[in-house]
């Protein structure tokens, strides 16, 4: 598949070893913030989500922080193992009846060193 | 990828070409949305709707087009295909207003 984001910041770690990455989100009103990961020629792929009423979040060796003063979220991954290898995206709404206009940031590759 | 099916997968075309993708799914889903993905930008809105024949459009909509007649199809058509549209197209999907979205596996689509 074509190669997103030629010049993405990345994130290189060993094999193992927490991976953190983060975001600088940009509407105060957001109300919903989420994550994904992307594979090389597939889809954004859900992996964990926040509401702006809460600080943290966890799923199954991610952790989602929100920090509403500063507009900031971070992902923070457990023992990083090889299958992370990805570009994480976080994304940031303020849903309305219309729909869940996800608005993304520019994404992070992620590099697992085995 | 949550039932969605985005045909064709990679399609090559002329400038001034209409060209048309489509996005199928099988979630009866309400909301739909299609994307474009391109180096130095990440995932740009181009069009949603929030249901059978209500659309609106997205932060980069000039020079596309979409329609949804029944639920489960969101076509996006470009009326005159232009290089600048040349780019990874991902439709997406959601049950309600404020959860998250499923994507599809995306359309590369390149304008010569």
């Amino acid at each position: 598949g074509e190669s997103v984001g030629l010049h993405l910041p990345t994130l290189s770690v060993q094999e193992g070893d927490n991976s953190i990455i983060n975001c600088a989100y940009s509407n105060s009103a957001s109300d919903y913030f989420i994550w994904y990961k992307q594979e090389s020629g597939k889809g954004p792929q859900f992996i964990i989500d926040i509401r702006s009423n809460m600080d943290k979040r966890q799923g199954q060796r991610v952790t989602v922080l929100l920090n509403k003063t500063v507009k900031h979220l971070s992902l923070q991954i457990a023992a990083t193992q090889p299958g992370d290898s990805a570009v994480y995206f976080c994304a940031e709404s303020l849903a309305n009846n219309a729909g869940n206009m996800l608005t993304f940031g520019g994404g992070t590759r992620l590099m697992v060193k085995p | 990828d949550a039932g969605i099916t985005q045909s064709p997968r990679h399609k090559v075309t002329e400038t001034g070409t209409p060209v048309t993708l489509r996005c199928h799914q099988t979630e009866n889903h309400r909301y739909m949305y299609w994307y474009r993905q391109d180096p130095g930008h990440g995932l740009r809105l181009i069009h949603y709707s929030y249901g059978v024949k209500d659309t609106d459009k997205g932060e980069v909509s000039d020079g596309y087009s979409v329609s949804r007649s029944k639920t489960e199809d969101f076509l996006l058509t470009l009326e005159s295909a232009t290089s600048s549209q040349t780019s990874v197209y991902f439709c997406a999907t959601g049950a309600s207003a404020n959860e998250k979205l499923f994507f599809g596996s995306g359309t590369q689509l390149s304008v010569l």
